[in-house]
């Protein structure tokens, strides 16, 4: 059984760093053609795809968020990480990871964690 | 940047078809990915490769693409189909269109 789990603070302050931690199990994160993504969810508002990384390693990044993302994985502790530096109120939104699968040019979303809200106020 | 677009309503009554459309240049030539969000939940994928269902997606959920134009269409469409529909593309990144809101009347 596949699932991912958000962990990080519910509550960040203007132009703090944002570090959020997904905990995956059911997979591994060295499967071929697996990785993780990154996606959020303003209330209200559509999807936003943030940053992936796979299984060798190989990282993206949303070209308008770009300079404030850095993506990582511990294999050995089945955990990928996404910091995102100088938050501001307009980052609030639920924060998804979530299992992406490599195709023939494409990458799907097959499994999604539960997501975790994170509001950025002073 | 790769631009996605969905209406963002759809309506449609008990046991009818509900079409949820996805416009893109030239989108049939890309593989196109459907998501379904119910309220506080998180997505669930429900077609993929533009008309393939994931193991337990009623077979009443079918996908289309073709020209410039994805279509999910939704046959005996029932009370609990009522959700926030995505579409998804990759183009040089993840891309999501903006939502489309399924309402049954």
């Amino acid at each position: 059984q596949v699932t991912l789990k958000e962990s990080g603070p519910v509550l960040v302050k203007p132009t703090e760093t944002l570090t959020l931690t997904c905990t995956v199990s059911g997979f591994s994160l060295s499967n071929a053609r697996m990785g993780v993504s990154w996606i959020r969810q303003p209330p209200g508002k559509a999807l936003e795809w943030l940053a992936h990384i796979f299984s060798n390693d190989e990282k993206s990044y949303s070209t308008s968020l770009k300079s404030r993302l850095t993506i990582s994985k511990d294999t050995s502790k089945s955990q990928v990480v996404l910091t995102m530096t100088n938050m501001d109120p307009v980052d609030t939104a639920t924060y998804y990871c979530a299992r992406i699968r490599a195709g023939m040019a494409t990458i799907l979303i097959d499994y999604w964690g539960q997501g975790t809200l994170v509001t950025v106020s002073s | 940047s790769y631009v996605l677009t969905q209406p963002p309503s759809v309506s449609v009554a008990p046991g009818q078809t509900a079409r949820i459309t996805c416009g893109g240049n030239n989108i049939g030539s890309k593989s196109v990915h459907w998501y379904q969000q119910k309220p506080g939940q998180a997505p669930v994928l429900v077609v993929y490769d533009d008309s393939d269902r994931p193991s337990g997606i009623p077979e009443r959920f079918s996908g289309s693409n073709s020209g410039n134009t994805a279509t999910l269409t939704i046959s005996r469409v029932e009370a609990g189909d009522e959700a926030d529909y995505y579409c998804q593309v990759w183009d040089s990144g993840v891309v999501f269109g903006g939502g489309t809101k399924l309402t049954v009347l």
